[in-house]
């Protein structure tokens, strides 16, 4: 079955940078976007980018364009998220999150990763 | 970016009541409307898609309508494991946006 695994999280100061990781397993990872998906304590859900299945398109919110790059190696069945200038206001779970249609982004998100914490502290 | 709306924020339910969750777009998505399921510590669950498609593996007792604008999360006969926080999400428009959660709470 789909398994997403995240690793990367921890404490990190403002303004410095981390890298987030998604390993994928149990699909034929090439075929699918992918997205992420972060929750601040006790806050809701918000998405925060995806990236096409080819790696050839990308598309982030606004809270974070210009400061997060999402990336994939289809070779290796990984997803990255690339968090640059980090802000208090990012400290959250971050999921990495699988849709349930190939190809297109425009599916629902059938698969989740169980999440890793980023803490953004000095 | 097209905002979601969700009524109530919370609810307190006794078991066995009916529950229903309303979630309002800022502009028509059509029926590019799906709904979450997270309960405390865990990642969230796809309940339904596509304003009223059901998942497979999902009890009966969840079921959806709407289009449009206007969206409707039903739980018929509300059972303890039901307790989690429900999310509406579009994917019609980029950036992809979710409602801001409606906590169910058992009595």
């Amino acid at each position: 079955q789909v398994q997403l695994v995240e690793s990367g999280g921890g404490v990190v100061q403002p303004g410095r940078s981390l890298r987030l990781s998604c390993a994928a397993s149990g699909f034929t990872f090439s075929d699918y976007g992918m997205h992420w998906v972060r929750q601040a304590p006790g806050k809701g859900l918000e998405w925060v980018a995806v990236i096409w299945y080819d790696g050839r398109h990308e598309y982030y919110a606004d809270s974070v364009k210009g400061r997060f790059t999402i990336s994939r190696d289809n070779s290796k069945n990984t997803v990255y998220l690339q968090m640059s200038s980090l802000r208090a206001e990012d400290t959250a779970v971050y999921y990495c999150a699988s849709p349930e249609g190939k190809f297109g982004v425009a599916h629902p998100i059938d698969s989740w990763g169980q999440g890793t914490l980023v803490t953004v502290s000095s | 970016e097209i905002v979601l709306t969700q009524s109530p924020d919370f609810q307190s339910v006794t078991p066995k009541e009916k529950v229903t969750i309303t979630c309002r777009a800022s502009q028509s998505i059509g029926s590019s409307l799906h709904w979450y399921q997270q309960k405390p510590g865990q990642s969230p669950k796809l309940l339904i898609k596509y304003a009223s498609q059901s998942i497979s593996g999902v009890p009966s007792r969840f079921s959806g309508s709407g289009s449009g604008t206007d969206f409707t999360l039903t739980i018929n006969s509300l059972e303890t494991e039901d307790a989690a926080t429900y999310y509406c999400h579009q994917c019609s428009s980029l950036p992809w946006t979710f409602g801001q959660g409606t906590k169910v709470e058992i009595k």
